[in-house]
């Protein structure tokens, strides 16, 4: 079945870069998604792959999509202590845009 | 341009009552998604709305129905609340070809 899985927890200090991974299982997805989740928050968008792209690069950050192992990882560059927050990896498919799949998220805590 | 809106931010309900949470699209959105966020854990989704017809549903029992309007705004209903429905419950709108962008959740208790 279709599954998101992420590492649950992260840890780096501020100003390093942080690299998020993901891994996913459907072979037809189109649309790859990153999330942000702030205690007690919605979920903000931070960026977005199609899944013919390799990378998508916007300001800070780095999305790498490796469609062969089915891997996608985000980097922060220059992480901040206001970056820390839950990051959700999700999966969608043009032809079925009715739901997107979610990883479990992994919190990323920035230390000064 | 507004964002997406969510009615009411947090509520209590006791076990076996029934409860309507409200979500307003992001203008020019057509599709309004409804997710449940159980702590700890990564969204779920429940159902889409395209254009006032269900268009796709998740694993949730028919206690969990919704509706949308013409004006895209959209309603999810819950019946016969369980404790296990204690979540943050979001709402997402979107056009095809373009990311989701949610709302601020409603978080529910039951009790």
């Amino acid at each position: 079945g279709e599954d998101v899985e992420q590492s649950l927890f992260l840890s780096v200090r501020e100003g390093d870069s942080s690299v998020i991974n993901c891994t996913y299982t459907d072979s037809s997805s189109t649309y790859l998604y990153w999330y942000k989740q702030e205690p007690g928050a919605g979920l903000q968008l931070l960026t977005y792959i199609f899944s013919n792209m390799d990378m998508k690069q916007d300001q800070r950050l780095t999305v790498l999509l490796n469609k062969k192992d089915k891997h996608l990882s985000l980097r922060i560059a220059d992480t901040q202590t206001g970056d820390s927050a839950i990051y959700f990896c999700a999966e969608g498919n043009a032809g079925n845009n009715r739901k997107l799949i979610w990883g479990l998220g992994t919190s990323l805590a920035v230390n000064p | 341009e507004t964002g997406v809106t969510q009615s009411p931010t947090h509520l209590i309900k006791t076990r076996g009552q029934q409860v309507t949470l409200r979500c307003s699209s992001q203008s020019g959105h057509n599709t309004v998604s409804w997710y449940q966020q159980a702590l700890g854990q990564g969204p779920q989704f429940i159902f889409q709305y395209y254009r006032e017809e269900e268009n796709g549903r998740g694993n949730f029992p028919p206690r969990f129905s919704g509706l949308q309007f013409p004006n895209y705004s959209s309603e999810l209903n819950v019946n016969a609340l369980e404790l296990d429905d204690s979540a943050l419950y979001l709402c997402a709108s979107s056009s095809p070809g373009y990311g989701y962008t949610f709302g601020s959740g409603t978080r529910l208790t039951v009790v």
